[in-house]
């Protein structure tokens, strides 16, 4: 059974800049996964930031990036910011409709 | 503006059935241009996709979950439901119902506020 990895945690400075990746535990992360990403904060609902690798969706400031670098799938954050702060999840596609979540990255801005 | 609410007993015990429903207004669970998404995510965990139905009522479900899932939906109510047979303690999680576009590249755009669904004895 194929894992979707992510660190499990990060923390960025305020105004630093972090990279959180999402791989897999057999094989490479490529634009054909169609990745995509959401932000969640305590109590609420995933927000859709990123999908289909590098696209932001509708009112994502434009500090948020997606990419494919190496073997993953990557969101970068510039310039981040307090309420930046928050778990992070990716999701891939595994082709025949199926898709697969990794176990999210909770992001400390210190 | 889309909205999804989700509905349905917030505990069980094990060996019950999970049944959720979705309404969604705004939209019509008869168009043919979204997916209809179950997805959960257990206390303190990462989310998990349970599965999806289309308007035309085919569905593709989680294949860890696939011998204990149902989806289907109800065009009248412009709602859709899940069905969880033998529930276990690990199916204990907040459950999202979402919407999300055709094109494979098309985020899950829309989500419900998720309802928390106990098991326990």
């Amino acid at each position: 059974q194929i894992v979707v990895t992510q660190e499990p945690s990060f923390s960025v400075s305020p105004g630093g800049t972090v990279t959180l990746t999402c791989g897999l535990s057999a094989g490479s992360v490529s634009t054909t996964h169609y990745p995509s990403w959401y932000q969640q904060t305590p109590g609420q609902a995933p927000r859709t930031l990123i999908f289909n690798t590098n696209t932001r969706s509708s009112g994502v400031p434009d500090r948020f990036s997606g990419s494919i670098l190496g073997n993953k799938a990557a969101l970068t954050i510039t310039g981040a910011q307090a309420d930046d702060e928050a778990d992070y999840h990716c999701m891939l596609s595994m082709g025949s409709g199926i898709w697969v979540f990794g176990e999210g990255t909770k992001l400390t801005v210190l | 503006q889309v909205q999804l609410r989700e509905s349905g007993p917030g505990l069980l015990k094990p060996s019950e059935t999970l049944s959720l429903t979705c309404t969604v207004s705004g939209a019509s669970v008869t168009s043919g241009n979204f997916y209809w998404y179950w997805i959960r995510q257990p206390p303190g965990k990462g989310l998990e996709w349970v599965g999806y139905i289309y308007y035309s009522g085919s569905t593709k479900y989680n294949p860890s979950l696939k011998s204990r899932v149902t989806i289907s939906l109800d065009t009248s109510k412009n709602q859709f439901s899940l069905k969880l047979r033998s529930v276990t303690a690990a199916d204990t999680a907040v459950y999202y119902c979402a919407r999300k576009g055709v094109m494979v590249a098309a985020p899950v755009d829309d989500w419900g506020q998720g309802t928390l669904v106990t098991v326990s004895s």
